[in-house]
């Protein structure tokens, strides 16, 4: 594998299930973003991981609840999601700030 | 606070015309500029990026320019073709945050 690749590529869930996304980087970068990305809004930035450690929060519900174990994964854990997170969601590695994103996971909520 | 916007917001041309797209942000205090294109669906391929202290680079038929003084950037699209359709987008960086432009949703007909 080579990139950034992003499983699953399409999630369906209910409101009270739980689920986790999961983003990997194959490039030695040191940072990691999440973004939504909803229809007919910009790219939204969700949060930010550098070396591991969280360096940007930007006001995201507590209901997306994002883990970095190491500077390669990525995760965003759900839970009780709304109709209106249905989105796409991004995730991105960068190093010295040119960014590169996975292909996105799908992600509809019932 | 950054705000990034992108005009036109769609364009539609024949092949083989040459065409600019724009990005404008609001404050100039930023670290680089990246250029994307998105695919129905899909996640975000890398065109090109520039340093901010930079005035412009080039990749085959594409060249960005960055006038950071007015807050600008363009997009040139030299001879474009049928496989240059997809959505382009603009995003500034500072730090480890970036703001993404709404992007500029560009059809090129044969």
């Amino acid at each position: 594998e080579t990139g950034v690749t992003q499983t699953p590529r399409h999630l369906v869930m209910g409101m009270t299930n739980k689920k986790s996304l999961k983003c990997e980087q194959h490039l030695g970068h040191n940072a990691m973003y999440w973004y939504k990305q909803s229809a007919k809004k910009p790219l939204e930035l969700m949060f930010v991981y550098n070396f591991k450690e969280q360096t940007e929060n930007n006001s995201v519900p507590s209901r997306f609840s994002p883990e970095c174990p190491n500077s390669s994964h990525l995760f965003l854990h759900l839970h009780t999601l709304q109709p209106e997170d249905s989105a796409l969601y991004l995730c991105a590695s960068s190093q010295v700030n040119e960014q590169f994103f996975g292909p996105g996971t799908r992600l509809t909520v019932l | 606070k950054q705000e990034v916007t992108q005009i036109p917001a769609a364009l539609s041309v024949p092949e083989g015309e040459n065409l600019v797209l724009n990005c404008s942000f609001t404050d100039s205090a930023i670290y680089n500029l990246q250029w994307f294109r998105q695919d129905p669906g899909k996640g975000l391929t890398s065109l090109l990026l520039i340093q901010s202290s930079q005035r412009e680079q080039t990749s085959g038929r594409l060249n960005a320019s960055l006038d950071k003084s007015s807050g600008r950037s363009t997009l040139y699209i030299a001879a474009s073709q049928p496989g240059d359709s997809a959505t382009y987008l603009c995003a500034v960086g500072y730090g480890q945050n970036f703001v993404f432009g709404p992007g500029t949703r560009l059809s090129v007909l044969p």
